[in-house]
């Protein structure tokens, strides 16, 4: 049972433009969410998170959007550079727990 | 820089043949990880360190062992890989609170 989803496998935005990422989750309790690049070869690095109490944490060029009542958080790149493309995973950790649950993650291409 | 560091990058075994993955870490985090990451999956928990205290996933499987002989370092042991064993393997560590991981950049294992 996947409790964390990412459903669009890919993504292709015209530099400049939004690029729009989104994560679902079946899971109520979730109280932390975090968003993870990752280039080829290396390890997910940290981008951005957001807590079950906010709706929106913004750094920079990043916003991340929290819905709870759908279950639903977003990530927002503007403007979307070539740098970004990468493979964005969302992830989800239950109160008092160390454990973080990951999606399947989105390919973003930025297209010049 | 502070960092998770994997080695090898690279590891070729043969079906049956014990191997072992090491993860060493310089930001002295109590929380230690492992994850599994198969082709266009979500990374899957396997196992996670608080200190020297093990806590192992419900489903992972017992040919999968770890070991942490102190702060810095993390060992993954597979006693018996079989083809389906054949995965991206990440580290991460973490602090005792709702944080971030860092994760290294893995180490690919390929079974023969």
């Amino acid at each position: 049972d996947q409790q964390v989803k990412q459903n669009s496998p890919s993504l292709s935005v015209q530099e400049g433009r939004i690029s729009i990422l989104n994560c679902d989750y079946t899971n109520s309790m979730f109280d932390y969410f975090l968003w993870y690049k990752k280039y080829p070869a290396e390890g997910p690095t940290f981008l951005i998170s957001i807590s079950s109490i906010k709706d929106k944490n913004e750094d920079g060029r990043f916003t991340v959007f929290l819905n709870k009542s759908a279950k639903h958080l977003s990530l927002h790149i503007v403007p979307s550079q070539p740098g970004d493309s990468a493979v964005y995973f969302c992830a989800a950790s239950l109160p008092g727990t160390y454990k973080y649950i990951f999606g399947t993650g989105t390919r973003l291409k930025v297209l010049a | 820089d502070a960092m998770v560091i994997q080695n090898p990058r690279y590891q070729v075994t043969q079906f049956g043949k014990p191997v072992t993955l090491s993860c060493s870490q310089t930001l002295n985090h109590n929380v230690m990880y492992w994850y599994q990451q198969k082709s266009s999956q979500a990374p899957k928990l396997l196992f996670h360190y608080y200190d020297k205290d093990f806590n192992n996933e419900a489903d992972t499987p017992d040919n999968f062992q770890s070991r942490r002989p102190n702060t810095s370092f993390c060992f993954l042991d597979i006693r018996s890989p079989g083809l389906g064993d054949a995965a991206m393997y990440l580290c991460a560590t973490s602090r005792p609170a709702v944080d971030t991981q860092y994760f290294g950049p893995g180490t690919r294992l390929t079974v023969l």
